[in-house]
């Protein structure tokens, strides 16, 4: 099993829709979560971070977080074409004392005009 | 206020050559992380540094593979004998000194290592 495993999609959503990404994770020490969009060709770009149970927003971004079921979402409201991109998950152990991230693969989006 | 800076951004080796990449981190950012990404993977860490301290190398090959971040100038990831299954994408990541297990890494825009 994967420490921490995506869909690797493609993920076809209309513009206007919302998108909804998905993410578990096998190590119940973990204690952050990152989301970062990756534009094909680029650099992992930071979209949100998450610590607590429950939801945080960030504009069109909502991150979900379940510890119990070790699972993390990110859901992009008002999808834009310009969210096409793959959306990598990652999570810190903590138990290391400095912050280790493990990536998910990623999930590819696709947002239609 | 400049971001994480990686050079060369792209860089092609013959087998058997040597490989330096060199990452400053952002100003202020005393960690730097590398990260290695293989075509269709996930980013996998290999090395986390502080000024002139590895303090995990947990992700690095054991072998050709070393990483340094001196007291002056840019951390440098090196790969001696270069083969063509280092082809890939490398990242260096930055984060602040405190609450090191919550602050946020901002990547560079990487290098892409091509082994022909």
């Amino acid at each position: 099993q994967k420490e921490v495993e995506q869909n690797s999609g493609p993920l076809s959503v209309p513009e206007g829709a919302i998108a909804s990404l998905n993410c578990t994770y096998s190590d119940r020490v973990s204690q952050s979560f990152f989301w970062y969009r990756q534009y094909s060709g680029k650099s992992p770009e930071l979209i949100m971070s998450i610590y607590s149970n429950g939801d945080k927003e960030d504009g069109r971004f909502t991150a979900q977080l379940n510890k119990a079921s070790q699972y993390v979402s990110l859901l992009i409201r008002d999808s834009q074409p310009s969210d096409s991109a793959t959306y990598l998950c990652a999570v810190n152990r903590g138990d290391t004392g400095f912050q280790k991230l493990v990536f998910g693969t990623g999930t590819r989006l696709l947002v239609s005009p | 206020n400049a971001g994480v800076m990686q050079n060369p951004r792209h860089l092609v080796r013959r087998r058997g050559q040597e490989a330096r990449l060199r990452c400053s981190p952002m100003k202020g950012h005393s960690h730097v992380y590398w990260y290695r990404q293989l075509p269709e993977e996930g980013l996998k860490f290999m090395v986390y540094l502080q000024k002139e301290n590895i303090i995990d190398e947990s992700g690095m090959p054991k072998e050709r593979f070393s990483a340094e971040f001196p007291k002056e100038g840019p951390s440098i990831l090196r790969i001696q004998q270069v083969v063509r299954g280092d082809s890939a994408a490398y990242f260096c990541a930055s984060s602040p000194p405190q609450r090191v297990n919550t602050d946020t890494q901002y990547f560079g825009p990487g290098t892409r290592l091509t082994v022909l």
